[in-house]
């Protein structure tokens, strides 16, 4: 049982390139996320999807776009890359969004602009 | 405008004691409090969590408490062990201002001496 699997693990772009994060969850939850981790400023939401079909705006979404291919993938696509993008990025699952819901996460995407 | 805050970036205990970890919050609206522990190069993983209309969860030697006047959460570890070495993320959760919200802490790094 894989869980949450994110692709690719580390990654080098160049300022003004592109690139898509991939993340697919094997637990036929309903609810998939995308954060972002910097140092100093924890965990925060760039995108999420309630349910296939369905994707919002987190905190920090400026500079990003999502897909919800279908029940069991979310990618994230960074359109032209800035230095301000380098982080870690982290794919989340649910079974639904709110409440008491536990998230389960992917090991992460290191993600350098240079 | 940091809505959850984790005050302390890290925490040293030795290995049997009680490791107190805090976490301040700032929208009443929430109505879940979620821990969760990180280790390098891994995701964060569900530890224990809270509904608001208690004020105490206990999971093992995990311990939730929650002062909702005080808008104020800890985690206690008792006894800490150093497998327990990791960082710790408080989330909160909820609907506010017409969007959904999981909004986490900064994180607090905790090492258990051994």
């Amino acid at each position: 049982n894989a869980g949450v699997t994110q692709t690719p693990k580390f990654q080098v772009l160049k300022t003004g390139q592109s690139m898509t994060l991939q993340c697919a969850q094997d637990m036929n939850h309903n609810s998939m996320y995308w954060y972002r981790q910097d140092p100093g400023m924890g965990l925060r939401l760039i995108y999420y999807s309630a349910s296939e079909g369905t994707t919002d705006k987190g905190e920090v979404p400026n500079g990003y776009n999502v897909s919800r291919l279908n029940k069991r993938e979310f990618s994230l696509r960074l359109e032209s890359a800035a230095p301000s993008q380098t982080s870690v990025y982290f794919c989340a699952s649910s079974e639904r969004p709110g409440g008491n819901e536990k998230l389960f996460f992917g090991s992460g995407t290191q993600l350098s602009v240079l | 405008d940091q809505q959850v805050k984790q005050n302390s970036p890290s925490l040293s205990v030795q290995e049997g004691r009680i490791s107190i970890l805090n976490c301040d919050y700032t929208n009443s609206m929430f109505d879940y409090f979620l821990w969760y522990k990180k280790y390098p190069a891994e995701g964060p993983t569900f530890l224990i969590s809270i509904s608001s209309i208690k004020d105490k969860n206990e999971d093992g030697r995990f311990t939730v408490f929650l002062n909702k006047s005080a808008k104020h959460l800890s985690l206690h570890i008792v006894p800490s062990q150093p497998g327990d070495s990791a960082v710790y993320f408080c989330a909160a959760t909820g609907f506010t201002s017409g969007t959904y919200k999981y909004i986490f802490g900064t994180g607090t790094r905790l090492k258990v001496l051994a």
